[in-house]
Order: structure tokens, then C-alpha cells, then sequence
């Protein structure tokens, strides 16, 4: 696509309910990272991949949180029995190879824990 | 510790009234720094990357500027359309991460 889409774009969900969240980076684009971004802060590094893998995942908060690639494209943030301190924005971004610089972003999926 | 910090927190503006917004930032080795755009219930959009202390980028009212130790963003004659809030970011030698500042709120007044 011409930019990275994220799905969905608003979820409000129960405490204790597993969500998930979805992105698709602009297509070629080899890197992934996924950050969380809380009413007022800055944006909260949790996890890089490159094609499939992800060599650094230090930023995932606890065991409750995972994420996966495949195809080298479409990522899916998983939130296991979530609290209400997980809600925020939580942004994906895509760049194109290790030696450009930029990330593009998408428009973030909003969690709002109940 | 890498760490970036960005000043003032909110800056309110006249239309026409130019300033800048201070990015700075201490890391090991840097690998690029970034300013970003934020509007409201949007991801942020990408405005210019610097790579070396005197590198200068421009884009219609907007021009970037880098130090060894600081960003900044010069805004000139701003106009109401260019309220957003205004991110940095660095990236480290040596690591696959981007570390953002809070922002700066940009506001301009009609």
C-alpha cells in the first residue's frame, strides 16, 4: 500500500480480555517497530523487526505483551489479559533498509482498557 | 544514557511571530536525528532527517538545524496551519532504535 495501515484504528475492550492490533508497512519496507505513546508522553520504543525477526524486543513492558511478523510484511501486536494501564496509542512504523533513515508511521490503533 | 529533550513543552505564537524549538539530545554516537509532525489523533509524519553537526534542511516555513549537542527548528512567518505538536528523534550508532523526545505543542494564533 502507499503508507502503513494499522487496524484497528479505536478498540475499547474489558480488563482481562486478550487484544490484538494489526499492521501492514508500506510494502518493501524490510523493518518494523512498533512503539506505545500514553496521553502526554513521548513515544515508547517496544519492538524491532527485520523481516521476520526481532532482534530487539527490550521495550515489550511484560510477558503479557508478544509480537509476530510473517511474510517479511503484516505484524500483529498481541495484548494478553490486558490492564488499564495498557491503554494509549500504539504506533507502528516501517523503513525501508538499514541504511535509510526515516520511519513511517501509521495513523495508530487506540486502546482504551475498561 | 542516550536522551533527548525537547524545549519549550508548549509555545503559543501570533501569526507571523517566528521562533524556534530546541531539540537536544545526548547519545554515544549518533546515526541521524528526526523531526516529525503530530497532529491530533494522527501518527506522526516525517519532516526532515540531519545526519552531521552544520547540516541544515528546509521546507516551505520550516528549516533544521544541527549542532553536536542540539536541533533546532527554526519556524518562519507560521501560520495557523502549522499548529501541531513537534517530535525529535535520534538514532544511535550501534542499535535499531529511535529515541523520541515528549514533543514540543506548537499553537499559532490567527
Amino acid at each position: 500500500g502507499a503508507g502503513v495501515s494499522q487496524s484497528p484504528s479505536n478498540k475499547v475492550t474489558e480488563k482481562g480480555k486478550d487484544v490484538e492490533l494489526r499492521c501492514d508497512p508500506i510494502s518493501g519496507h524490510t523493518a518494523l517497530y512498533w512503539y506505545r505513546q500514553s496521553l502526554g508522553q513521548g513515544l515508547e520504543f517496544l519492538i524491532y523487526f527485520q523481516g521476520n525477526s526481532a532482534p530487539d524486543k527490550s521495550g515489550l513492558p511484560s510477558d503479557r505483551f508478544s509480537a509476530e511478523r510473517t511474510g517479511g510484511s503484516v505484524s500483529t501486536l498481541t495484548i494478553q489479559r490486558t490492564q488499564q494501564e495498557d491503554s494509549a496509542v500504539y504506533l507502528c512504523a516501517s523503513r525501508g533498509g538499514p541504511n535509510t533513515g526515516e520511519l513511517f508511521f501509521g495513523e495508530g490503533s487506540r486502546l482504551t482498557v475498561l | 544514557e542516550d536522551q533527548v529533550t525537547q524545549s519549550p513543552e508548549a509555545l503559543r505564537l501570533q501569526e507571523g511571530e517566528s521562533s524556534s524549538l530546541n531539540c537536544s539530545y545526548t547519545v554515544s554516537g549518533l546515526r541521524g536525528l528526526f523531526w516529525y509532525r503530530q497532529d491530533p489523533g494522527k501518527g506522526p509524519e516525517f519532516l526532515f532527517t540531519l545526519y552531521s553537526a552544520g547540516e541544515e534542511k528546509e521546507k516551505e516555513r520550516l528549516k533544521a538545524t544541527l549542532t553536536k549537542k542540539e536541533s533546532f527548528l527554526h519556524i518562519t512567518a507560521p501560520k495557523p496551519e502549522d499548529s501541531a505538536t513537534y517530535l525529535c528523534a535520534v538514532r544511535t550508532s550501534g542499535t535499531y532504535k529511535y529515541i523520541f523526545g515528549t514533543g514540543t505543542r506548537l499553537k499559532v494564533l490567527a
